[in-house]
């Protein structure tokens, strides 16, 4: 599976959009874009994934460049709530692989 | 439903000992599988499975064992606790790998 970079650490405004990032440059036409996140010591808690098309539902958008390189997950208004580790995984549907965790992206929302 | 469950929530061991994190779902999700996590970093896989009597290994495999009798249940074992093994495990399901995976709350061990 393709390798991902985030961000270490990342701020955001309260009731603003947090706009997360994530470079994906080797990844494959087969691959698709997942993304989790990790609020304080919790498991992770699944939130999004797409494979070309933009994507939406009630937690975030997913938005993928046309080329599919990078990728960037939209929390449209912030709350402090959504203080956590985002990371972003890419792997192969329909194949046993499972998900790999880098370190992901530290958001913390400020009030 | 409850969702993935994981027993118990803390455990503290002495090097050598044995002990096995229970892991056990009410979906009827054929995948499974466990990670640790070390203080400030990812999670690593260490064994997962795709349906009953169907086991492989992840990242960091050794020391622990694993078995899947049933679909609902998925037993970690730690055959002999080292310093090393002290994390937090969480247990996961899914349908598939496919889709979306739930994490159970975790399991807190230190090994002293």
């Amino acid at each position: 599976d393709a390798k991902t970079t985030q961000p270490p650490s990342m701020d955001c405004a309260e009731g603003r959009a947090a706009n997360l990032p994530c470079n994906h440059s080797t990844i494959s036409g087969n691959e698709y874009v997942y993304w989790y996140r990790q609020i304080h010591s919790q498991g992770p808690q699944y939130i999004i994934h797409g494979l070309k098309n933009n994507e939406t539902n009630e937690m975030a958008s997913l938005i993928i460049t046309e080329d599919r390189k990078s990728s960037t997950l939209i929390l449209p208004h912030a709350t402090l709530r959504d203080t956590a580790v985002y990371y972003c995984i890419v792997r192969v549907a329909f194949r046993n692989t499972p998900l790999v965790f880098g370190k992901g992206t530290r958001l913390s929302v400020i009030a | 439903n409850a969702g993935v469950t994981q027993t118990p929530k803390f455990q503290v061991l002495k090097t050598g000992q044995s002990m096995t994190l229970q892991c056990a779902q009410d979906m009827n999700h054929e995948y499974m599988s466990w990670y640790r996590q070390d203080p400030g970093m990812g999670l690593r896989l260490i064994h997962y499975s795709v349906g009953a009597g169907i086991t492989d290994q992840g990242e960091v495999p050794n020391g622990y064992n694993v078995s899947r009798s049933t679909t609902e249940d998925f037993p970690l074992r730690l055959l002999s606790a080292a310093p090393s093994q002290t994390s937090v495990y969480f247990c996961a399901s899914s349908y598939s790998q496919f889709y979306e995976q739930y994490f159970g709350p975790g399991t807190r061990l230190t090994v002293t």
